[in-house]
């Protein structure tokens, strides 16, 4: 099956730094990427929707120039936290579709920032 | 996408039956019922899904009621490892070029006992 690979597993950062995450589609093209965040006892809740190739659609109320997307190849996507602060720490997840295997959930990024 | 309502919360003994139940009154005659759990801290793992009749693979089977207003998700011999947030999620099949994004509810959270 699809496989998405995504890393880092978990980061602890100093308050105004930037950490990227990464998701990798090991064996199939992800055309669609979507991103989502989860704080502690809830929910996943989505942030943005990219597509290969095309700027990043926002959910409102995410902050597009403080999470940076990027989808420049069909294998890899990246979410960018910028100047990160500690409201920030949670638990990141890629969802990509492509290649056939509908959605393909990442094993997720759990950040905390001190 | 049509809302589901869940319990917060079940629990069942191992190797019983765990039926978790979804609601779905308004569901439309395109929409897939689907169902994914979540393991503490790792991303969502699709379970199931159907349209009208019932299904079953080698996780689960899944009933759907003749009115398609809800549906049950069931777990035949429960193990620890079944322990999770169990999501039931209402869309259009994904497929195609049809690969919007899953929104997620509040779950149940299924607890498997010795």
């Amino acid at each position: 099956g699809a496989v998405v690979s995504q890393h880092p597993s978990w980061v602890i950062c100093k308050s105004g730094t930037s950490v990227k995450i990464e998701c990798r589609s090991l064996d199939f093209q992800a055309t669609t990427m979507f991103w989502y965040r989860q704080f502690p006892k809830q929910s996943l809740m989505l942030m943005a929707t990219s597509n290969e190739g095309s700027k990043a659609t926002y959910e409102q109320g995410v902050e597009k120039d403080k999470f940076l997307i990027n989808h420049a190849s069909l294998t890899l996507s990246t979410l960018t936290v910028t100047s990160a602060h500690p409201e920030d720490s949670s638990f990141y997840i890629c969802n990509s579709v492509g290649g056939g295997y509908g959605y393909t959930f990442g094993s997720g990024t759990r950040l905390t920032v001190v | 996408d049509a809302k589901t309502t869940q319990p917060p919360s079940m629990d069942c003994a191992e190797g019983r039956a765990a039926n978790l139940p979804c609601n779905h009154s308004t569901i439309s005659g395109n929409e897939y019922v689907y169902w994914y759990r979540q393991i503490h801290s790792q991303g969502p793992q699709y379970i199931i899904h159907g349209l009208k009749n019932n299904e079953t693979n080698e996780m689960a089977s899944l009933i759907i009621t003749e009115d398609r207003k809800s549906s049950t998700l069931i777990l035949p011999h429960a193990t620890l490892r079944d322990t999770a947030v169990y999501y039931c999620i209402v869309r259009v099949k994904a497929g195609g070029t049809s690969y919007g994004k899953l929104t997620f509810g509040q779950g149940t959270i299924l607890t498997v006992h010795p």
